[in-house]
């Protein structure tokens, strides 16, 4: 597996602002991906994160309002734009280790739980 | 349709029983299936992957898959209430990359 870190843990914002979140893995991966969990419900895909590129995102989901930067195979950023009270959610950052996709196993980061106000 | 159903539950079981959690999913073309934990307040924990018809056990869990039924299903022998969680079934289908879709996930209440 995968040792994943997240910043920050909870944060609590005003609606119109926007909030960057960090996720840092210890060990250099190809595949890494950002989650949003609505209270109550599973998890959707937000958008897969591309190291050199541009992230793909899912449907529903746009670059304007979820800008990702992926600068290098250990490090992401999501940026949640303009928020509004029903982006409260929580944010999972997820990594499949390795680099050659020699396996399919994902793992999560502890989460970034939004409130937004 | 959804892609993969869950029952929500909770699912009750007494302490010392199997549960039995059950996932069916659409996608004749999906090849890989996971069952992730997740407690309250907290992200999802990976703690079974089944890729081949059959079943794997790892300590107290069990996992079964039948790609000919479309399911996919989680034991867990001799329940602990520590074991109360919700449980997520996820999969990989062939033309998705390494993306997964998630079921709703069902809920476990193990009962001391």
């Amino acid at each position: 597996s995968a040792v994943i870190s997240q910043k920050p843990s909870r944060d609590i914002c005003q609606r119109g602002t926007s909030l960057t979140i960090q996720c840092q893995v210890d060990s250099q991966v190809t595949m890494m991906f950002w989650y949003r969990q609505q209270p109550g419900q599973s998890l959707t895909l937000i958008a897969t994160a591309n190291q050199g590129s541009e992230a793909t995102y899912e449907s529903g989901f746009v670059i304007d309002k979820f800008p990702i930067s992926r600068p290098n195979l250990t490090f992401s950023t999501l940026t949640v734009s303009n928020m509004s009270p029903e982006d409260s959610s929580i944010y999972l950052c997820s990594v499949v280790p390795g680099l050659a996709g020699e396996t399919y196993e994902q793992y999560f980061g502890p989460g970034t739980r939004l409130t937004v106000t | 349709q959804k892609e993969v159903e869950q029952n929500s539950g909770p699912l009750s079981v007494p302490e010392g029983a199997i549960a039995s959690l059950n996932c069916t999913y659409s996608d004749r073309g999906s090849q890989s299936f996971f069952w992730y934990r997740q407690y309250s307040g907290k992200s999802p924990e990976l703690i079974m992957f089944i890729y081949s018809n059959g079943d794997k056990e790892d300590g107290r869990f069990t996992a079964q898959l039948n790609k000919a039924s479309q399911y996919v299903s989680l034991l867990i022998r001799d329940s602990q209430p520590s074991d109360s969680a919700t449980y997520l079934c996820a999969l990989r289908t062939r033309n998705a990359g390494n993306m997964l879709t998630f079921g709703g996930g069902t809920r476990l209440m193990v009962k001391p």
